[in-house]
């Protein structure tokens, strides 16, 4: 079976830093992408992993564990604008194809 | 912008009745997804496209259908609606067919809002 699990809601402070995480389980696995989605509006793409370690982009940064199931995203002097759903996704490696299978989505709170 | 449309935006219908959701992918992408996404549910896979021939498939129930045109457009077709049909559905574009060895990211466009009543 699939089965991804990231924490329902989280709150951070406006400066500060914050991690959130995501375990995985999927009979095939093609790589893991960390989506922003604020309400009512499209996800946007935020980082892509699929070799185990860290990836960097701005104020964003996602970690891989494949042995693990576990991936993290880093985000970094937090902004109010910041405060969206985010939404951990692997690729199934679904033979031809390359559906996305999302996680719930955490929703994160930033407060000034 | 990420580039993929949709119309219409928002869509109103009662129960029992069909509806069709159409998506134009970024110029160049060769595939195409839809997605569901309800409260309680989140995002769902539903069916993928590629370059006109169905390449994977989700929970996608026997009401729903799907295709791919020529011009790579795509509708999603949902017929004998009920109440719980009632989503965001987004349609998402990437270059090409799968992730075998490639980056192919997925772009979302803005999703069609239905309401069944």
């Amino acid at each position: 079976g699939q089965n991804i699990d990231q924490p329902t809601e989280m709150t951070a402070t406006e400066g500060a830093i914050v991690q959130i995480n995501c375990t995985y389980q999927t009979s095939g696995f093609n790589g893991l992408f960390w989506y922003q989605q604020h309400a009512g509006e499209a996800p946007t793409f935020l980082s892509y992993n699929v070799l185990d370690g860290l990836e960097e982009k701005g104020r964003f940064s996602s970690f891989l564990s494949r042995s693990k199931g576990y991936s993290y995203l880093l985000l970094k002097e937090l902004q109010m604008k910041d405060s969206a759903s985010y939404l951990c996704a692997v690729r199934d490696w679904g033979g031809r194809g390359g559906k996305l299978i999302f996680g719930q989505g955490t929703e994160l709170s930033v407060k000034p | 912008d990420s580039g993929v449309t949709q119309t219409p935006k928002h869509l109103i219908t009662a129960t029992g009745q069909r509806v069709t959701l159409r998506c134009s992918p970024r110029s160049g992408d060769l595939s195409v997804y839809w997605y569901q996404q309800s409260l309680d549910q989140g995002l769902q896979f539903l069916i993928q496209y590629y370059n006109g021939e169905e390449r994977a498939k989700g929970n996608i129930l026997e009401r729903f259908s799907a295709q791919q045109f020529p011009d790579l457009h795509s509708e999603l077709n949902l017929s004998s609606l009920e109440l719980g049909d009632s989503a965001l559905y987004f349609c998402a574009s990437s270059p090409r067919g799968s992730g075998s060895s490639s980056y192919n990211e997925q772009f979302f466009g803005p999703g069609t809002r239905l309401t069944v009543l």
